[in-house]
């Protein structure tokens, strides 16, 4: 069975900060995708950033970028110049044939002013 | 374009009740998960429709949970009776059907459900 571990339960940095959030998964299928979804205080979940596994790049958007490490099974998020608004609970996720999502514990995360 | 709803956003009841929670996807994806996060861990899945078939019910705690999907529109998950374990945040999620591809799930705002 696949599992996603987040080993960081409760983070916190000042503003305009770099964070990285790690997270850890296990599975023995090659073709598979990883997202990061964030839900901040109150309001709905929402898709941060998607990896596919077969892309060697990492996926980058805006402030927000993945360090995937396929073989370690490693994909951790990096937040630059982080924000008030970046505050909020991250969950690390798997996606693979199964049509499910498998989460990790998630990383509370607050951003100091 | 409306978002994935849920309905009620909070619900309290006591042990040995019933309760239904509703769930409206997005318009036009016939994907629907129901996901669970029960205090301090992580999200669970509890069943995934596609229309108004069930494609996966693995994730269903035990037999006191029914989910249905009428149509293959909206979707209910009642919970008859209600034990305290059974406390928690359900969330709806939906997504486009698209063969071979991880597709984005948009979810709701969770209802949180509080057995007494």
């Amino acid at each position: 069975a696949q599992t996603v571990t987040q080993s960081q339960p409760e983070m916190s940095v000042q503003e305009a900060e770099t964070v990285t959030l790690s997270c850890t998964y296990d599975t023995s299928e090659n073709n598979y995708y990883l997202f990061w979804y964030k839900q901040p205080p109150s309001r709905q979940m929402i898709l941060v950033i998607r990896q596919e596994a077969y892309k060697q790049q990492n996926a980058t958007e805006n402030r927000f970028s993945v360090n995937f490490q396929k073989a370690a099974k490693s994909f951790s998020l990096k937040i630059s110049d982080s924000q008030l608004g970046d505050t909020a609970m991250y969950f690390c996720a798997f996606f693979q044939g199964a049509q499910k999502l498998v989460f990790g514990q998630g990383t509370r995360l607050t951003i100091n002013p | 374009e409306a978002g994935v709803t849920q309905f009620p956003s909070h619900s309290v009841i006591e042990k040995g009740q019933t309760v239904t929670l509703r769930c409206d996807p997005i318009s036009g994806h016939d994907n629907l998960y129901w996901y669970r996060r029960v205090m301090g861990k992580e999200i669970k899945f509890l069943l995934h429709f596609v229309k108004e078939s069930k494609q996966d019910e693995s994730g269903m705690p035990n037999n006191r949970f029914l989910a249905e999907r009428t149509g293959g529109t909206y979707s209910t998950l009642k919970v008859q009776p209600a034990e305290l374990e059974d406390s928690g945040v359900y969330f709806c999620a939906s997504s486009q059907l698209l063969a071979g591809v991880g597709n984005e799930q948009f979810f709701g705002p969770g209802t949180r459900l509080t057995v007494l």
